[in-house]
């Protein structure tokens, strides 16, 4: 299996635009994670899905920003509009069974610049 | 609520020396803890976990983490680090009725020859 898979791995957008970053998760498996790395506050948990029914969004920062996982081997994340504090790497990771038991597989990342 | 602290925001070491990270938890019960380790521009790979049993967890690449609940602490030790350790390390903690990690803010380690 190649991994989770992310693209773009980097994405330059103004502010206002809107940015869709797209992740295939690892074949088989049935949790996937969204999380943002920043310098100021580390890797934060943004949305996770099981079964691909999202869980747990209360890391979405705001209503700008979505979380979508039509099926099993695709998930996306939106922010429209976008703003220059979003800025950040958003990495994917999918996991088989129970998150927390489980190994979590994180893909490359994407690394999103708001100018 | 679940945290994690990682002390050290950056750490310096010479080829062959000995390696600790620190990482520090709080959490009510039993945890559930990890390690992680970041390459420059790469994903996050496990390194070892915690769940239960033998305090003393090896992992890949030769490291070791000791869980001390006297401490709240999962330290990450390696006895000799090689130039490819060079990276960002993640402590995470999870629980039992959650499938939710926690990261620490990690700490960069560099290894100079």
């Amino acid at each position: 299996d190649a991994g989770v898979i992310q693209s773009p791995r980097h994405e330059v957008t103004e502010m206002g635009q809107e940015v869709t970053l797209r992740c295939k998760p690892i074949s088989g498996h049935d949790y996937l994670f969204w999380y943002r790395q920043t310098m100021m506050r580390g890797l934060e948990l943004l949305i996770y899905f099981n079964n691909n029914v999202p869980i747990d969004d209360s890391g979405m920062p705001e209503d700008r920003f979505s979380a979508k996982m039509p099926n099993a081997s695709f998930s996306t994340l939106k922010i429209q509009p976008s703003e220059p504090r979003d800025s950040a790497v958003y990495f994917c990771a999918s996991s088989l069974g129970t998150g927390v038991f489980s190994t979590a597989f994180f893909g490359q990342g994407t690394r999103l610049t708001v100018v | 609520a679940q945290s994690v602290t990682q002390p050290d925001i950056h750490i310096t070491v010479s080829e062959g020396a000995s390696l600790e990270l620190r990482c520090n938890y709080s959490y009510g019960a039993t945890p559930y803890l990890f390690w992680y380790v970041q390459s420059p521009g790469q994903g996050l790979q496990l390194l070892l976990k915690y769940f239960s049993g033998d305090t003393l967890v090896q992992g890949i690449k030769g490291f070791e983490a000791e869980f001390k609940r006297s401490q709240s602490s999962f330290n990450l030790r390696k006895p000799s680090v090689h130039w490819s350790d060079a990276a960002e390390y993640f402590c995470a903690v999870g629980a039992y009725n959650t499938d939710k990690l926690i990261f620490g803010t990690g700490t960069r380690l560099q290894v100079f020859p």
